[in-house]
């Protein structure tokens, strides 16, 4: 399968900074990438959708201005989650989605917020 | 309407056996139906996927089979191993000419495999 490398895989910070997770799609362009979070022993819960240089599409709930995501490139999607606090603390996980249609995710990304 | 039923939510099978997972949808919009496996503290890595025109796919020990009418789809695992153990998560895709693209996850199975 194709390979999509998420960075950094662990991120500890403290409550009131902002926090930056690289998404990036190796051996194949993403034309879409999806952002997905999951809590301990649930299912993955997507948060938003974007498509490569337009702005995202956010799930009901989903704050747009606390979670930031950008796709400047067919290769690169980036989460921000600004001011972050305690209750943001979760596994992120990105994925993309090739011309095959297959989504193909990355390792995930555990944040703690101190 | 865009749920996706996954069960059992935890299943125990002995090493050699078989394991067996199921799903079921309602919207028939969806087109395309994978299945992922994800280890503690990983990301889900897809397994196996199958579309609707087809009611079996087999890829080595998993088999995936398809039935459109019941709208249900279902893993097996042959020759269950301690490596198998794992969450299994089934998804299906809403077709993109609905004009939406996503893919809807179901509530993931804990599979154990005794050795």
């Amino acid at each position: 399968g194709a390979v999509v490398s998420q960075h950094p895989s662990r991120v500890i910070c403290k409550s009131g900074t902002s926090v930056k997770i690289e998404c990036r799609s190796l051996d194949f362009q993403a034309t879409t990438m999806f952002w997905y979070r999951q809590f301990p022993k649930k299912s993955l819960m997507l948060m938003a959708t974007s498509n490569e240089g337009s702005k995202a599409t956010y799930e009901q709930g989903v704050e747009k201005d606390k979670f930031l995501i950008n796709h400047a490139s067919l290769t690169l999607s980036t989460l921000t989650v600004t001011s972050a606090h305690p209750e943001d603390s979760s596994f992120y996980i990105c994925g993309g989605r090739g011309h095959t249609g297959e989504l193909f995710f990355g390792e995930g990304s555990r944040l703690t917020v101190l | 309407q865009q749920q996706v039923k996954q069960s059992p939510q935890s299943l125990i099978v002995q090493k050699g056996g078989i394991s067996i997972i199921n799903c079921a949808y309602e919207n028939t919009a969806f087109d395309y139906f994978p299945w992922y496996q994800q280890f503690p503290g990983k990301g889900p890595a897809l397994l196996i996927a199958i579309r609707p025109d087809v009611s079996e796919k087999k890829e080595g020990r998993f088999t995936i089979s398809f039935n459109k009418s019941a709208k249900q789809f279902s893993l097996h695992i042959m020759d269950s191993q301690p490596g198998d153990s794992a969450t299994y998560f089934c998804a299906a895709r809403s077709d993109p000419t609905s004009g939406t693209y996503k893919y809807i996850f179901g509530t993931g199975t804990r599979l154990k495999v005794l050795a």
